[in-house]
């Protein structure tokens, strides 16, 4: 069946300029996690979405970042006026109501921030 | 933000070995999950716990969730090529998802032919 989705699968942009990373969770997950992974590092939490809304956006670095879902299904990471230290990994999950632990992952798009 | 602390960080072992790895909290976790990633793929789950104590295998991986909710082990026997890769395990404070989950920085394991 269909796992979760991300586009693009590379991105390099310069410094200063604004990128948006897609996401399309499991059909049927209602929420959707963000995560950014660095280099040689674990997982960062980013934002949760519970349906279109966003109880949890603590793990947002800066305000450059942001993120909306439409509809209960695709999301889009936003980054704003990028600098080098964005380069990483951006991860997204879903999972089921109720079953939040159980996330399951795209591939991930690696930006490359010039 | 609240880490986990991962060992050991590598491990270079011998086909056919047996694998231990393990993570400490010093807070308390409602969940332990274990993910392994490969090259540029995102983490696939491979065990999810979900009581104190409770011990789960999955095919040749067996994973525990510490008595104290602050720790949890995964071990992997008769090691193939296939299980190269970088582990992760994962904590989750409050049930049905309403954080995000914790990472632990990764093992990454190298088996020698």
């Amino acid at each position: 069946g269909a796992g979760v989705s991300q586009s693009p699968s590379n991105k390099v942009t310069e410094k200063g300029k604004d990128v948006e990373l897609r996401c399309d969770p499991i059909s049927g997950h209602t929420a959707l996690y963000w995560y950014r992974q660095s280099l040689g590092q674990g997982l960062e939490f980013l934002i949760y979405f519970q349906g279109n809304s966003a109880p949890d956006k603590s793990g947002l670095p800066s305000d450059r970042f942001s993120a909306e879902r439409t509809g209960g299904s695709v999301s889009t990471l936003t980054i704003q006026r990028t600098q080098q230290e964005d380069s990483a990994v951006y991860l997204c999950a879903s999972s089921l109501l109720g079953r939040g632990s159980e996330q399951y992952f795209g591939p991930g798009t690696r930006l490359t921030v010039t | 933000g609240q880490q986990l602390n991962q060992s050991p960080q590598s491990m270079f072992i011998q086909e056919g070995e047996d694998v231990s790895m393990n993570c400490t909290s010093s807070s308390i976790f409602n969940t332990w999950l274990w993910y392994k990633q490969d090259p540029g793929e995102g983490p696939v789950l491979l065990i999810a716990l979900y009581k104190a104590g409770e011990l789960t295998s999955n095919g040749r991986l067996t994973a525990q969730f510490g008595i104290t909710r602050k720790d949890s082990f995964l071990n992997i026997s008769a090691s193939i090529p296939s299980d190269v890769g970088i582990y992760f395990c994962a904590g989750q404070r409050s049930g049905g998802g309403a954080d995000g989950l914790t990472f632990g920085k990764g093992t990454h394991l190298i088996i020698q032919p």
